[in-house]
């Protein structure tokens, strides 16, 4: 695609609900990253994906977080038990390995 | 640990006013190095960044950052500030032991005053 894409934009949610937010990555790019913004904590890293595998989790906050990638290509992160720290918007990027990551538009999540 | 640290949370500028964002880097090896842009209610877009070859690097929109190893900086500058520079900027690193995760400084807020 034109760019990489991500759904929703906006998610509101109770605390205790799971969510699932989705990543497609631009056509090609073997590389996938989520992020998270939040105010307090800025910019963070959460997990990496070459492939389907996932060399690096370690940016994943708690056991309540998981994420997957299908078929080399969209990535979905779950959030299980939400909570109100949760509240951030949460950014993917995708690269074709090099150093460049070209991120999408971001999920804002608000869990109430 | 690889860190990023930008000097100022908030700069205000005049409109026609040089722009200066400072960064600097903890690495032992130099790393790839970034300024992302982000617009308000936007995701990131890259501005610049350096890989290898020449320090100085130029950027969209005018904007320009000098690689300086010895003083492990990567400042951003832009000689004359327009309204439309108004947003949060991000420096960020890849260190090279690494061709994943991307380190983020903790931003500046760029105001343009008129």
């Amino acid at each position: 695609g034109a760019g990489v894409s991500q759904s929703p934009s906006n998610k509101v949610t109770e605390k205790g609900k799971d969510v699932e937010l989705r990543c497609d990555p631009i056509s090609g790019h073997t590389a996938l990253y989520w992020y998270r913004q939040s105010l307090g904590q800025g910019l963070e890293f959460l997990i990496y994906f070459q492939g389907n595998s996932a060399p690096d989790k370690s940016g994943l906050p708690s056991d309540r977080f998981s994420a997957e990638r299908t078929g080399g290509s969209v990535s979905t992160l779950t959030i299980q038990r939400t909570q109100q720290e949760d509240s951030a918007v949460y950014l993917c990027a995708s690269s074709w390995g090099g150093a460049e990551q070209f991120f999408g538009p971001g999920t804002r999540l608000t869990v109430l | 640990a690889q860190s990023v640290t930008q000097l100022g949370s908030h700069v205000s500028v005049s409109e026609g006013a040089l722009v200066l964002l400072r960064c600097n880097y903890s690495s032992s090896v130099p790393p790839y190095l970034f300024w992302y842009v982000q617009y308000p209610n936007q995701g990131l877009q890259l501005l610049l960044k350096y890989t290898t070859g020449a320090t100085l690097v130029k950027g969209i929109n005018g904007f320009e950052a000098e690689f300086k190893k010895s003083e492990t900086s990567f400042h951003l500058t832009k000689p004359s500030a327009h309204m439309s520079d108004a947003a949060e900027y991000f420096c960020a690193v890849i260190p090279y032991s690494s061709a994943s995760k991307i380190i983020f400084g903790s931003g500046t807020r760029l105001s343009i005053r008129p």
